[in-house]
């Protein structure tokens, strides 16, 4: 079957740097997504990812490695607007998303 | 431009009921999704449109349908509603289906309670 796998809640403090990790296991795979989703809103997307290595926005940063199935999104200098939910999402063979559930990160100041 | 909008924005609905989610975008987008989303689950694809005209299953079709009579409007219909479709629908598009980033943005949602 196809999975993703995330952490459900992770904390970090304002000002530091966190990591969020994402497992995948696809049927085919066309590229890894990252989302950011305050709560009570939509998604809104990050990044994007295909090829294997670092990808860098500014304070965001997104990592992938196929041959591990692995993906991580580095958040720098945090701030109290980064609390929100972050979803990692693979993009299979028949381009449909696989989505995972979600990793809540709070910021504490 | 609005991008994408939905309505209504919640709504409580008695159990065997019938109600149309709308969902309209403005960016001339090809194709168009339904998820649904509940707490502790990853989005779950109810039903796609890669174009005008077609429709296809996704992830969680059963007790939903949809239509795509043009480009901008993507209505989700649930025909007898139960309380397990209580959830927060998201309508999201895209430019297209295969290649390139195929990045999908979203709705606003709408949340749905069925009693």
């Amino acid at each position: 079957g196809q999975n993703i796998d995330q952490p459900t809640e992770m904390t970090a403090t304002e000002g530091a740097i966190v990591q969020i990790n994402c497992t995948y296991q696809t049927s085919g795979f066309n590229g890894l997504f990252w989302y950011q989703q305050h709560a009570g809103e939509a998604p809104t997307f990050l990044s994007y990812n295909v090829l294997d290595g670092l990808e860098e926005k500014g304070r965001f940063s997104s990592f992938l490695s196929r041959s591990k199935g692995y993906s991580y999104l580095l958040l720098k200098e945090l701030q109290m607007k980064d609390s929100a939910s972050y979803l990692c999402a693979a993009l299979d063979s028949n381009y449909q998303l696989i989505w995972g559930a979600g990793t809540k990160l709070i910021i504490k100041p | 431009i609005a991008g994408i909008t939905q309505a209504p924005t919640s709504q409580i609905l008695a159990a065997g009921r019938r109600m149309t989610l709308r969902c309209t975008q403005d960016m001339r987008h090809n194709a168009m999704y339904w998820y649904r989303q509940d707490l502790g689950l990853g989005l779950r694809l109810i039903h796609y449109s890669n174009t005008a005209g077609t429709t296809g299953k996704g992830e969680v079709p059963d007790g939903y349908s949809v239509s795509r009579a043009n480009t901008d409007d993507f209505p989700l219909t649930l025909a007898s509603a139960v309380p397990s479709q209580t959830s927060v629908y998201f309508c999201a598009s895209s430019d297209s289906v295969a290649g390139g980033t195929d990045t999908q943005y979203f709705g606003p949602g709408t949340r749905l309670t069925v009693l």
